[in-house]
């Protein structure tokens, strides 16, 4: 059975803070990877795709780790706005995805 | 900005009749989705659709399940004989096929009452 895993948290923080989610998935033959966003009873947002070289947007620095299958997500200067649930998203073949359970994330002020 | 659009937003149905929950995906946008979610639960895959077919199903998507985009711009989902675990989110999503990154916009999802 193809999964993906996260820590669900929640991770509660302090503003300004760094936090770092992680991200396993089982199929070593996956394709593509994602970052997305969830508020509460919201739709998902993409926040960004996640590439091999790892990639920065802003604050947000993810990370692919093929060999281990694990996926980072790092948010530097955590904002109020930041609170939300944070799915990883794996596409195994074709068009089908997997959603991770996500990890929930608390920006306290 | 372009955004995938939902109607209803919210439906109540009584176990066993049919529902359609409709979906307009971004105009560009060549490969259409739904999830689900069931409240306090991950985000689950159903079909894929691309070309006026489906191009991948999960264990899900059984015979109760049929999708189709009757025309241009609407992409459908319907569930025969509801039963009370439909009950849930229902997500329509889309995304480019140029840009091989498939990355995929949600619309803002119809929430399914099954009673």
């Amino acid at each position: 059975r193809k999964e993906v895993e996260q820590d669900p948290g929640p991770f509660n923080v302090p503003e300004g803070a760094t936090v770092a989610f992680n991200c396993t998935y089982s199929n070593s033959a996956s394709q593509s990877f994602f970052w997305y966003r969830q508020d509460c009873r919201k739709e998902p947002k993409l926040l960004m795709s996640v590439y091999s070289s790892g990639n920065e947007d802003g604050r947000f620095t993810a990370q692919l780790n093929r060999a281990s299958q694990y996926i980072s997500l790092l948010i530097r200067d955590s904002k109020l706005s930041d609170s939300a649930t944070y799915l990883c998203v794996v596409r195994d073949y074709g068009q089908n995805f997997v959603f991770g359970p996500g990890t929930r994330l608390s920006v306290l002020p | 900005e372009p955004e995938v659009t939902q109607t209803p937003s919210h439906q109540v149905t009584q176990m066993g009749q049919e529902v359609i929950l409709r979906c307009v995906p971004i105009s560009n946008h060549l490969y259409f989705y739904w999830y689900r979610q069931i409240l306090g639960q991950k985000v689950e895959f159903l079909v894929s659709f691309y070309n006026n077919e489906i191009s991948e199903k999960s264990e899900i998507f059984d015979d109760q399940f049929s999708v189709e985009r009757p025309d241009g711009s609407n992409f459908t989902l319907k569930i025969r004989s509801t039963k009370l675990e439909d009950s849930a989110m229902y997500f329509c999503a889309s995304s480019e096929a140029a840009s091989g990154s498939y990355e995929q916009y949600f619309g803002p999802g119809t929430r399914l009452t099954v009673t």
